[in-house]
């Protein structure tokens, strides 16, 4: 069965740094288009990035653009969310996704992790 | 910018009763005869689970009261009958455009 495991948050003090991992399994891990979706303290849900099934795209919110940077390594079966620049807004829960269509960004997420928190504070 | 609102922010429904989540892009997100639009439920603790895709197919296992319609801009979710269980935040989302968007969010509850 399809799995994602998050795992990497914990509390950072503002313009500090993490990084998230995110390991798959149950699926051909390099067919897929992987994201990440945050969810802030008592908001919304919010699209964080995305990346192709080979790597090679990658997009953004406005919001973290220049400060994130999304990665996966296929051979690992695991993406990653690298973060920096924290700030105490981007205090939130750290959600892992896979889209539902093989090779397709455009194509909903059918499994997601549990979520990893991520706390910034000084 | 695919801005999705959705309204109303919160309701309260009788189990039993009907309950109606809209969501309105402000761009059109229907290409090649598809809408672009999914309903996610999201209870605290958990996940985001996927209900619906496509605007209105039901994904596997999802109960056959939870419904969508709509095309191009405006979007429903229907909760034909409600349970315990569907007390949670509704959310729609777009992934139309290379930058995903969700709604703010409906807050479901028992009246």
């Amino acid at each position: 069965q399809v799995q994602l495991v998050e795992s990497g948050g914990g509390l950072v003090k503002p313009s500090g740094s993490l990084r998230l991992s995110c390991a798959a399994s149950g699926f051909i891990f390099s067919e897929y288009y992987m994201s990440w979706t945050r969810q802030a303290p008592g908001k919304g849900l919010e699209w964080v990035a995305f990346i192709s099934s080979s790597g090679s795209t990658v997009y953004y919110a406005g919001s973290v653009e220049g400060r994130f940077t999304i990665s996966r390594d296929n051979a690992k079966n695991s993406v990653y969310l690298e973060m920096n620049s924290l700030r105490a807004d981007d205090t939130a829960v750290y959600y892992c996704a896979r889209v539902s269509t093989a090779w397709s960004q455009q194509s909903p997420s059918n499994y997601w992790g549990q979520g990893t928190l991520v706390t910034v504070s000084s | 910018d695919f801005v999705m609102t959705q309204s109303p922010e919160s309701l309260a429904v009788s189990l039993g009763e009907r309950a109606t989540i809209n969501c309105k892009s402000r761009q059109s997100v229907f290409f090649n005869n598809k809408n672009y639009l999914a309903w996610y439920q999201k209870k605290p603790g958990q996940p985001p689970k996927l209900l619906i895709y496509w605007a209105s197919t039901r994904e596997s296992g999802v109960p056959d009261r939870f419904s969508g319609s709509g095309s191009g801009t405006d979007f429903t979710l229907t909760i034909s009958s409600l349970q315990a269980e569907d007390v949670a935040v509704y959310y729609c989302q777009q992934y139309y455009s290379t930058s995903w968007t969700f709604g703010q969010g409906t807050k479901v509850e028992i009246k």
